[in-house]
């Protein structure tokens, strides 16, 4: 069974930084795209960034290039969200994802909060 | 970048009525590269539509999806109170990036 699990997030001031953490299981990990959305309190569903399966290739939502770098290690079964320079408005859940095109598996998401 | 606009932005329905909800497309989803994800409070996003029209693993056939270029519809024949939740639809033909629409909450009338 395919499973997905975020961790990483809590409250972070303003101009700091997390690294969110994507555990997967139940598949060949290596072999997939992969993605993070994030939902902001209350509201629709954002589409962040993606990566191939080696690494090698990556995209970004205008809203958090040149902030926020995805990576994995596929040895380790494990897609990763480096965020610097954190806004208020980068507060959600952020859900990480599988690609099949469609997003076919969801984690349960980890939360952040960035405020003073 | 495509904006997918989604209507109505909250559907009041009974048990057991048809509820009909529209995605439509700033520009031609790509062989319809068209999903749906259902969403209740608490939970992460599940897939129920791919390819504008083919039912997810274990979604019920009370579930339908149709459309082509920039209108999409989803069907739900006759709705179990299960089914009441947040809807929204994915364009992953042109990405990145990927988008989404911003949702129809589906609530018990």
């Amino acid at each position: 069974e395919v499973h997905l699990v975020e961790s990483g997030g809590g409250l972070v001031q303003p101009g700091g930084s997390l690294r969110l953490s994507c555990a997967a299981s139940g598949f060949t990990f290596s072999s997939y795209w992969m993605h993070w959305v994030r939902q902001a309190p209350g509201k629709g569903l954002v589409w962040i960034s993606r990566i191939d399966p080696d690494g090698s290739s990556t995209d970004y939502a205008d809203s958090v290039k040149g902030r926020f770098t995805i990576s994995r290690d596929n040895a380790k079964n494990t897609l990763y969200l480096q965020m610097n320079s954190l806004r208020a408005e980068d507060t959600a859940l952020y859900y990480c994802a599988r690609q099949q095109p469609f997003l076919d598996y969801w984690g349960q998401g980890t939360l952040v909060t960035v405020s003073s | 970048e495509i904006v997918l606009t989604q209507s109505p932005g909250t559907l009041s329905l009974s048990p057991g009525e048809r509820a009909t909800l529209s995605c439509r497309a700033s520009q031609s989803v790509g062989s319809r590269y068209l999903a749906w994800y259902q969403q209740k409070p608490g939970q992460a996003p599940r897939l129920l539509i791919y390819g504008a029209s083919n039912r997810a693993t274990g979604i019920p056939d009370r579930f339908s999806g149709s459309g082509s270029g920039t209108d999409f519809t989803l069907t739900i024949s006759r709705l179990d109170p299960e089914d009441f939740a947040v809807y929204s639809c994915q364009q992953y033909g042109s990405s990145p990036p990927i988008t989404f629409g911003q949702g129809t909450r589906l609530e018990i009338k």
